[in-house]
Order: C-alpha cells, then sequence, then structure tokens
C-alpha cells in the first residue's frame, strides 16, 4: 500500500514550457487535491476533484489544468510555465464527500522550478 | 470565508521540556481542526483532529491539543519534547459541509519547531 504517489519529484523548465504533474493514490479514495506550497504560505489548494469525473477550481487555479484521469489518478499540467509557478506541489486524497471526518493524506511532492 | 493563523514562524524548545505550538481559527459554523506535521523534503502527515466530543484531542508520536471555542484555538501540545519532533507544523481548519462537494481544508502559513538537544 504505497499510499498517494507523485511523479516527478524534481523538475526545472525554462519559462513557456509546458509539464505535467503526476498523482496516484491506492487507498480507493474518491476525492483528490493538488496544493502548492510557497515559504511562509502554507499549503494553498490550486484544484480538486471531489469524485470521479468532476473537478473544481480551488484557491490559485490560473495557469493550471487538472485531469480526473480514473479513480485513482489526477494530473496537473502548467501549459505555459512562469517563474511565478516556482513552488513545492503537492496531491492529496481523501475519503470523499461520503466520508464522515475526511482527512486529507499527501504525496510526498514535487519541486518545480521554472527559469 | 475560514482561515487559520499560526503567530509564530519559529518555536524552539530544549529536549525534555514542554511544546506548544498556536493556532487561533476564524469560521462560522462549527469547525473541523487538523494539525499535520511536515519533516524536511517530505509531504504533510496527519497528527491529530477535533471534530467534536472532547476538548483534548491525542494524536501521533505523544501529540495532543486542546479545543478551546471561546478562545478559538487549537494549540498542538506534547508534555516533552524530543529532539525527533523538530518540524514544520501545520494547523488546518473546515467546516463540515453537507453536499458533495469535496471538503476544502484551509491552511496556516506554518510553525517551525526545533527542539534542542
Amino acid at each position: 500500500n504505497a499510499g498517494v504517489t507523485q511523479t516527478p519529484k524534481f523538475q526545472v523548465l525554462k519559462t513557456g514550457q509546458s509539464m505535467t504533474l503526476q498523482c496516484a493514490q491506492d487507498m480507493n479514495h474518491n476525492s483528490m487535491y493538488w496544493y502548492r506550497q510557497d515559504p511562509g504560505m502554507g499549503l494553498r489548494l490550486i484544484y480538486y476533484s471531489a469524485s470521479e469525473g468532476t473537478t473544481d477550481k480551488g484557491e490559485v487555479p490560473n495557469g493550471y489544468n487538472v485531469s480526473r484521469l480514473n479513480k485513482r489518478e489526477f494530473s496537473l499540467r502548467l501549459e505555459s510555465a512562469a517563474p511565478s509557478q516556482t513552488s513545492v506541489y503537492f496531491c492529496a486524497s481523501s475519503v470523499g464527500p461520503r466520508g464522515s471526518t475526511d482527512t486529507q493524506y499527501f504525496g510526498p511532492g514535487t519541486r518545480l522550478t521554472v527559469l | 470565508a475560514q482561515s487559520v493563523a499560526q503567530p509564530e514562524d519559529q518555536v524552539n524548545v530544549a529536549e525534555g521540556n514542554p511544546l506548544t505550538v498556536k493556532c487561533t481559527y476564524s469560521v462560522s459554523g462549527n469547525p473541523y481542526l487538523f494539525w499535520y506535521v511536515q519533516y524536511p523534503n517530505r509531504g504533510l502527515q496527519f497528527l491529530l483532529k477535533y471534530i467534536t466530543g472532547d476538548n483534548l484531542v491525542k494524536g501521533s508520536y505523544g501529540f495532543e491539543a486542546e479545543f478551546n471555542k471561546s478562545q478559538t484555538s487549537f494549540h498542538l501540545k506534547k508534555p516533552s519534547a524530543l529532539v525527533s519532533d523538530s518540524a514544520l507544523y501545520f494547523c488546518a481548519v473546515r467546516v463540515p459541509i453537507s453536499s458533495g462537494s469535496a471538503r476544502q481544508l484551509t491552511f496556516g502559513s506554518g510553525t517551525q519547531l526545533t527542539v534542542l538537544p
């Protein structure tokens, strides 16, 4: 039981390049989330998926797109990377809408640098 | 809107002494409150949560937290700190939602705890 996995662990992009961050969970959770972590700002929600087939914007969605590929996988895409997107990205999952307390479980993160 | 404040960026404590990491929150409605810990270059790990009931919640690694509704606080505590407790600690809050939407967490900015040998 690997929990939440993310690939890649590290990535360096040039401004304007695109890339997709992958996330998968093996806990049969319904809800999945993408956060970014910046120094002194805690974690901010980018997008989330309450259940398979649905996605919604979070606090900071601009410059990102997401795909809920199936129940296990939730990807985050940067179409045209900007230096302001340099950050550490975390994926998380939780039981979902019918979970009573819905604790979120986090992956190890992807450290992205945009030059 | 819900918000969380962690007033201390850094907390230093000597090994063996009690530790407290502070958290205050602002929500409309009854809050669900969480503490997470992040070790260097790792993801966040769940420590404990308050949903309802006893105001003193016990969690992993000997940590506990006290919910105080009148002071809108949820401080994290441990009676005797270990050097291995040194990490970044995050408080988070959400309001229970009856609809089918995902439950969004709002995180504080984090407190770096350093336990000195």
